[in-house]
């Protein structure tokens, strides 16, 4: 158990379709981020989130949405991806004064 | 630009020999340095860090790393490799203030042979 869960822990869905990853972490912690994970290239950091507040969006296609409503939660809402989006997206968070991030188990996205 | 290298995709070495994963990094000043792994299908799990003072940092299940800042260098390593140590092993960088924006590099696969 790392703290940070991540659901649906799969996740196949079409081109046309509106579906969301939720993040939950009960650490206590006040920053939260979303990464991608492909094949054969370094982990990309979409969308950091600061006390709620987004601090960071690495151009990131309007096609993925991000939402934290409160520090222990953030989502990460999808509409009319693409077959390049499908990868490992993984969910952070860290306390600030304290750089190490702690992960969730992440979910596979696969759009079809 | 800021990145971070690992220039080794794949190791494969025998249960019981010893390991040393390579991590070179490019920055502005001396970051912070971590070493993450991850098993098939599950997320990151942070081996050990390195912020300051001593440049030999232990971490869990009996690696260590040696920061090298003239080398920009921080080598993962374990004297005695067990079986369960297969899988992708991480190195990633976070500046030393402000939101850590993490840069990671692209993994090495270990591979431990029986």
């Amino acid at each position: 158990e790392t703290g940070v869960t991540q659901t649906p822990r799969h996740l196949v869905m079409g081109m046309t379709n509106k579906k969301s990853l939720k993040c939950e972490q009960h650490l206590g912690h006040n920053a939260m981020y979303w990464y991608k994970q492909s094949a054969k290239k370094p982990l990309e950091l979409m969308f950091v989130y600061n006390f709620k507040e987004q601090t960071e969006n690495n151009s990131v296609p309007s096609r993925f949405s991000p939402e934290c409503p409160n520090s222990s939660h953030l989502f990460l809402h999808l509409h009319t991806l693409q077959p390049e989006d499908s990868a490992l997206y993984l969910c952070a968070s860290s306390q600030e004064g304290r750089a190490e991030a702690f992960f969730g188990q992440g979910t596979r996205l696969t759009v079809v | 630009a800021q990145s971070v290298t690992q220039p080794d995709i794949h190791i494969t070495v025998s249960e019981g020999a010893s390991l040393e994963l390579r991590c070179n990094y490019s920055y502005g000043a001396t970051p912070y340095l971590f070493w993450y792994v991850q098993s098939p299908g599950q997320g990151l799990q942070l081996l050990l860090k390195y912020f300051s003072g001593d440049t030999l940092v232990q971490g869990i299940k009996g690696f260590e790393a040696e920061f090298k800042r003239s080398q920009s260098s921080f080598n993962l390593r374990k004297p005695s490799v067990h079986w369960s140590d297969a899988a992708e092993y991480f190195c990633a960088v976070a500046p030393l203030s402000g939101t850590y924006k993490y840069i990671f590099g692209t993994g090495t696969r270990l591979k431990v042979l029986a």
